[in-house]
């Protein structure tokens, strides 16, 4: 079945600092999603890419659809103790269930004020 | 405001009672998904429906139980056949002009004594 793959699994970092983490699937993907979830609440819709190479920004929050249509990145710059949380990709391959998504396993990010 | 409500927000029972999740939105959203998250997992499927009076068996269906009788709700039992029923469970909805973009409630945890 398909896969996905996210990194890292856990950062730790200083208030200010720039943050990058990925997704990687095994097949090619059409939709990749970008949540954030905090301890105990449901996660949050940050970006939606729908189309290979798209680029979209969201406040301080960056993410690209991969040209190759297997991969994500989420960039999180000048990042705040607030960013702290768990972020997960999400996407749909071609040829998969209709409205299936499958998930990463998320990327856990403290930032120390 | 429009959104998603699970209750209870924390559940205990005792081995061998079935219990029943609640989710309503009120988003107009047709379609609707039940995930469990564990630690250091991806959410993973329960169920999900397209329509009212609908649903699919997800990848992980056994021991839980939905209906659909109305397009704002979509309540899960959990049942004594499920094993390990101790996890985080999230409810989702689903925009039909956005076919892939999933919303997810504030989560119930459920923790079996």
């Amino acid at each position: 079945g398909q896969q996905l793959n996210q990194s890292p699994q856990s950062m730790f970092i200083q208030e200010g600092e720039d943050v990058s983490m990925n997704c990687t699937s095994s097949s090619i993907f059409n939709t990749w999603l970008w949540y954030k979830q905090e301890p105990g609440e449901g996660p949050v819709l940050l970006i939606a890419l729908y189309k290979a190479g798209e680029l979209t920004s969201n406040g301080r929050l960056t993410a690209q659809f991969g040209i190759t249509r297997k991969d994500s990145f989420l960039n999180i710059s000048a990042s705040i103790p607030s960013d702290v949380g768990i972020y997960f990709c999400a996407g749909r391959g071609y040829g998969g269930a209709t409205n299936k998504l499958i998930f990463g396993t998320g990327t856990l990010l403290a930032v120390q004020p | 405001d429009g959104g998603i409500t699970q209750s209870p927000k924390y559940l205990f029972r005792k081995e061998g009672q079935n219990v029943t999740l609640s989710c309503e939105q009120n988003l107009n959203h047709d379609a609707m998904y039940w995930y469990r998250q564990d630690p250091g997992q991806g959410l993973r499927l329960i169920y999900y429906s397209q329509i009212v009076n609908d649903f699919q068996k997800g990848d992980i269906a056994e021991g839980y139980s939905v209906s659909r009788e109305k397009k704002e709700s979509f309540p899960l039992t959990v049942t004594s056949a499920q094993k390990n029923p101790t996890a985080f469970y999230l409810c989702a909805s689903r925009d039909r002009a956005r076919t892939d973009t999933q919303y997810f409630g504030p989560g119930t945890r459920l923790t079996v004594l």
